[in-house]
């Protein structure tokens, strides 16, 4: 497709399960970024990669967040141990390279920790 | 700390009733400036970037303009679809290329 696309769109998991969240970017988007949004308000930055390299991880809230982009293309956020602050909606977005301003948004993976 | 805020938090607005959604940032050094739509149950989508006070950009009945401390979004005789939440966001100077971005303004227009 022309846009980017994350899989799964919904996600419910019992407290302790691991789960991973999968982004698919623009073709030949060289940037790459994860955000979480909580309910009603702004996203906030997970990481950032550019091709392979993870650039910048500083928003990743606690060393059960991981995130890869093995190839420079699809990248996948997991989450381990699973807790209910980690419900969520975690946006995914990609732009052609660095400096280029504008991102192109996915329609989020929504995490429901019960 | 970077910090952006943006308010009123919510706004409703008559169909044709122009207003205007103000985003004021503290950063180290700004590098840009980005006004995001968010519709219910989907990610962000661009509006603008602005770079520098003074700068300003039109798309429709949209207009984002920038000083030094901070943004507006001018909305002109909106209508209907326009209702959605504006989200502000900065990218500051010796930052990574991370978005810094405030909590939204969610706009109601009424027919």
């Amino acid at each position: 497709g022309a846009g980017v696309s994350q899989s799964p769109r919904y996600k419910v998991a019992k407290r302790g399960q691991d789960v991973a969240l999968r982004c698919d970017p623009i073709s030949g988007h060289v940037s790459l970024f994860w955000y979480q949004q909580a309910l009603g308000q702004g996203p906030e930055f997970l990481t950032y990669f550019q091709n392979e390299a993870q650039l910048d991880k500083s928003g990743l809230p606690s060393d059960r967040f991981f995130a890869e982009r093995p190839e420079g293309s699809v990248s996948t956020l997991k989450i381990q141990r699973t807790q209910q602050e980690d419900s969520a909606v975690y946006l995914c977005a990609s732009s052609l390279g660095p400096d280029t301003g504008e991102l192109f948004f996915g329609e989020g993976s929504r995490l429901t920790v019960l | 700390e970077d910090q952006v805020t943006q308010s009123p938090e919510a706004l409703r607005l008559q169909e044709g009733e122009s207003s205007s959604l103000n985003c004021s940032y503290t950063v180290s050094g700004l590098r840009g400036l980005f006004w995001y739509r968010q519709d219910p149950g989907k990610g962000p989508e661009f509006l603008f970037t602005l770079y520098s006070a003074g700068e300003e950009k039109e798309k429709e009945r949209l207009k984002a303009t920038l000083t030094k401390k901070e943004s507006f979004l001018h909305i002109t005789a909106p209508k209907p679809e326009d209702s959605a939440t504006y989200l502000c966001a900065v990218t500051t100077q010796g930052g990574s290329e991370k978005l810094v971005f405030g909590k939204g303004t969610k706009l109601t227009v009424n027919p």
